[in-house]
């Protein structure tokens, strides 16, 4: 059962359009994380985050953008959608040692 | 820089059978290291977390072991179940921050 909520689910979406991954959590986790998976492909960690106003880019290099105003809220945006961005997209959040992860955004860039 | 190898990278077996899925990794100081469940195109399940300081953990019909001088981690699944397919994944903590680190998964089909 999930505690940590992504949305939308799923999005198709023009070249060039900005779009915004919502995720939430309820669990008040202070470390927060989005990955990247393209289908049958490792996660790779593209953002995350250890608290309020603290972002730091991931091992994988991404033109995606995120912030964290509030400690439940970590949303990523895309500035320019392009196909190349196209990929499921999960968020994460970790209070002492272990991950929740969301259900994920399966994004397509068409 | 962690790095986390899973083999067998697919597997497929009959109902009912006995299986165990490895995770090996470079840097054997880890803090945790938690195995996860991934069904198509959803998200992660957590199926068992193993703090550094242990050596196993149990839930139902799964069984991690951890032994990080070896850098290994093996999921044991008795008497397996259709319901079972899925791909499953270990991850590592280590270094700073605590970011996880992924193997690319082992992709388990059980056959009726």
């Amino acid at each position: 059962e999930a505690d940590i909520y992504q949305t939308p689910r799923y999005l198709v979406i023009g070249t060039g359009k900005k779009i915004t991954l919502e995720c939430s959590q309820t669990m008040g986790h202070d470390k927060m994380y989005w990955y990247q998976q393209d289908p049958g492909m490792e996660l790779h960690l593209i953002h995350y985050s250890y608290g309020v106003n603290s972002t730091e880019k991931g091992d994988l290099s991404s033109e995606s953008t995120v912030s964290r105003i509030r400690t439940e809220h970590f949303p990523l945006t895309l500035e320019s959608a392009r196909p190349s961005h196209t990929s499921q997209y999960l968020c994460a959040s970790m209070r002492g040692y272990g991950y929740t992860f969301g259900s994920g955004t399966r994004l397509t860039v068409v | 820089k962690q790095e986390v190898t899973q083999i067998p990278a697919a597997l497929s077996v009959p109902e009912g059978e006995n299986l165990v899925l490895n995770c090996s990794f470079t840097d054997s100081a880890i803090y945790n290291l938690q195995w996860f469940r991934q069904d198509p195109g959803k998200g992660l399940t957590s199926l068992l977390l193993i703090q550094s300081s242990q050596r196993e953990q149990t839930s139902g019909r799964l069984n991690a072991s951890l032994d990080k001088s070896s850098g290994r981690s093996t999921l044991y699944i008795a008497a397996s179940q259709p319901g079972d397919s899925a791909t499953y994944l270990c991850a590592v903590t280590s270094g700073n921050f605590n970011k996880f680190y992924f193997g690319s998964g082992t992709k388990l089909n059980v056959k009726p």
